[in-house]
């Protein structure tokens, strides 16, 4: 069955411009949760969505946001890009809630701010 | 609050060594479970194993074998025989089960490097 799916997998943007991701989990699958991945902080949860429902967020400024759609396909924005927000965004889905069930990865949106 | 330390940011190894990557974690909660997932070089983490709380045995998938030591809060992870495919960034994880819906937590990861 085809895995998880992210797009774009590359985009470049400049400070101040905003971004929106796009997951599409697995077949099935009601959970999607997203991670920040970076050399210094190492992979950091954003947010978690299950049946169109936020779950959980992380500790992240209100900047980042999310939403899930009726068929589990999740998006994330980021407004008013910072240099540090470069890194790869990671999604996962799951059969189950993300605290208990096996995570299916995408390969990511790798995002540089210049 | 929950914590995993990987402690060894980068290990490299000669193909055919037997290498132990070691994970040392952090709860307060009586129930929860370890994971360890693989970041090959494309990017996408894949799941290799989960183990909750109450089951301390020790687990062993081909070349893979893991350890879950409760006293010492260690779920440390072997490969024997390592292969050049076995290269990537390693991770392990922890989420609690009963303090809300909480989300995975990540260890910073080990990058295995196998040299042919």
């Amino acid at each position: 069955k085809a895995g998880v799916t992210q797009t774009p997998r590359y985009l470049i943007k400049t400070r101040g411009q905003q971004v929106t991701l796009s997951c599409s989990p697995i077949s099935g699958h009601r959970s999607v949760s997203w991670y920040q991945q970076t050399p210094g902080q190492g992979l950091q949860f954003l947010f978690e969505y299950f049946s169109e429902t936020q779950r959980n967020k992380g500790n992240f400024p209100g900047r980042f946001s999310g939403r899930q759609f009726s068929n589990s396909r999740s998006e994330m924005n980021v407004s008013t890009l910072e240099l540090g927000d470069s890194a790869l965004y990671l999604c996962a889905s799951s059969l189950v809630g993300s605290n208990t069930g096996e995570l299916f990865f995408g390969e990511g949106s790798r995002l540089t701010v210049l | 609050a929950q914590k995993v330390t990987q402690a060894q940011t980068e290990i490299s190894v000669v193909e055919k060594e037997d290498v132990t990557l070691d994970c040392v974690y952090e709860t307060r909660d009586t129930t929860y479970y370890l994971f360890w997932y693989k970041q090959p070089p494309s990017g996408e983490l894949v799941f290799l194993i989960r183990r909750n709380s109450f089951d301390e045995q020790n687990e062993i998938s081909g070349r893979y074998s893991w350890n879950f030591q409760k006293s010492t809060s260690s779920f440390n992870f072997t490969i024997t025989a390592s292969q050049v495919v076995d290269s990537a960034v390693y991770f392990c994880a922890l989420s609690e089960a009963y303090s809300g819906n909480t989300p995975l937590v990540f260890g910073k990861g080990t990058r295995l490097s196998v040299i042919a």
